[in-house]
Order: C-alpha cells, then structure tokens, then sequence
C-alpha cells in the first residue's frame, strides 16, 4: 500500500464547477497535510495546509481533513482554465525529524471550456 | 527575496559521467530539501538537511547519491556514476525549520543521462 494515495486521472470539469481531488494516506500518526499545485514543466506550489479535523477554506480553496479514515481532500469552486494543473497531496509525519513530506503521485486536473 | 535556485537547469550527460546539481536555498531557511521527480514514481524525497546536517537521508537510491551542505547557502547532489534510469527532474526546497513551515521549491533540474 502507497503511504499517500491519489487517483491519477485526468479529471475534466467544466469551467464555473466544483473539483473535487482526493487523498488517502496510510500513517495514522500523520501531523500535517498539504496540497501543492504543480503546471506543467514547472515547480510544486503550494496552495492549501490543514492540520485538524474539518474544513479550511481560502477563497474558492476548501481543504477537507478526516483523520479518522485518514482521507484528505481539496475542493475547487467555480474552476477556471487556469486550474487545469496537477495537485500533489502531501503529508508530513513524525518520522524524519517530523520535518519529511511524502507526496502522493498527483491528479491531473483539467478544466475545460 | 529571490526563491530558491538551482542550477543547472537541464543537464544532459553520457551514462558513466559525473553530474553535480547545485541549490542555493531561501536566505534564511533552516532546512533544504532534495527530491526527485519521474512519470512513474511521482515525487520522491532523496535527503534533507536541518541546519547543513543530513537528518533524513533513507530515500537517496544508492551509492552512487551523495550530497552535501558545506554552509547555509549552497548544497549539491552528486551521482556518480550516472545512469540512464537516474534521469528525472531534480527538485531542491526550502523551509524554516519548525515543523509546520512551508516548503518552497526552485525551478528543478531536469537530468537526462544518455
């Protein structure tokens, strides 16, 4: 089993919906999880953190954390072609110093007009 | 503040050959990050340092992976020898040092062994 898990897709949405990225993670003790976007030929950036149990949103950002089915995920209202991207989740543990991320294989994410 | 660089930006090289990726992290960060990025393992930590010294180094592949931080403003990855599997994009971060800081990474490096 993967540490930290993600449908590859690609994902098509049309443009003004909901995207919605999903993670699974394997690490029960796992601290801290992140989405970090990634376009094509360049660096991961990231664009969402959350620590406990719930919602955290930032503008049309929503990240979702259910520590007890160890299931992450990222919404993305009203998707512009501008998102078309890869969402990388990662996680980071207490293994390492507690400073390690382990990053899921990505979801490619395309928003369509 | 100027991100973190790295250099060069595309390598190409002949399997066998020597190949030395250079990061030069956030001023002011405490930790740096080396990854590795492939089509088919997505992602990977190879090592990372927490004020010059190597805490976490278990992802680096093999022998053949060294890297080091002589200060707190440059670090290098070295494969020596290269081989064709070992192509990829190269990735250096950076973070500050408390546990829930965020990790900025440079351009990449994207390595093609011949």
């Amino acid at each position: 089993q993967k540490e930290v898990e993600q449908n590859s897709g690609p994902l098509s949405v049309p443009e003004g919906a909901i995207a919605s990225l999903n993670c699974t993670y394997s690490d029960r003790v796992s601290q801290s999880f992140f989405w970090y976007r990634q376009y094509s030929g360049k660096s991961p950036e990231l664009i969402m953190s959350i620590y406990s149990n719930g919602d955290k949103e930032d503008g049309r950002f929503t990240a979702q954390l259910n520590k007890a089915s160890q299931y992450v995920s990222l919404l993305i209202r009203d998707s512009q072609p501008s998102d078309s991207a890869t969402y990388l989740c990662a996680v980071r543990g207490l293994t390492g110093g507690g400073n390690k991320l382990t990053f899921g294989t990505g979801t490619q994410l395309k928003v369509e007009l | 503040d100027a991100g973190v660089i790295q250099s060069p930006r595309h390598e190409v090289t002949e399997m066998g050959q020597e190949v030395t990726l250079r990061c030069k992290p956030i001023s002011g960060h405490n930790s740096l990050f080396w990854y590795r990025q492939t089509m088919m393992r997505g992602l990977e930590l190879l090592i990372y340092f927490n004020n010059n010294v190597p805490i976490d180094d278990s992802g680096m592949p093999e022998d053949r992976f060294s890297a080091k931080m002589p200060n707190a403003s440059f670090s290098t990855l070295k494969i020596q020898p290269s081989e064709p599997r070992d192509s990829a994009v190269y990735f250096c971060a950076s973070s500050l040092s408390t546990g829930t800081d965020t990790q900025y990474f440079g351009p990449g490096t994207r390595l093609t062994v011949l």
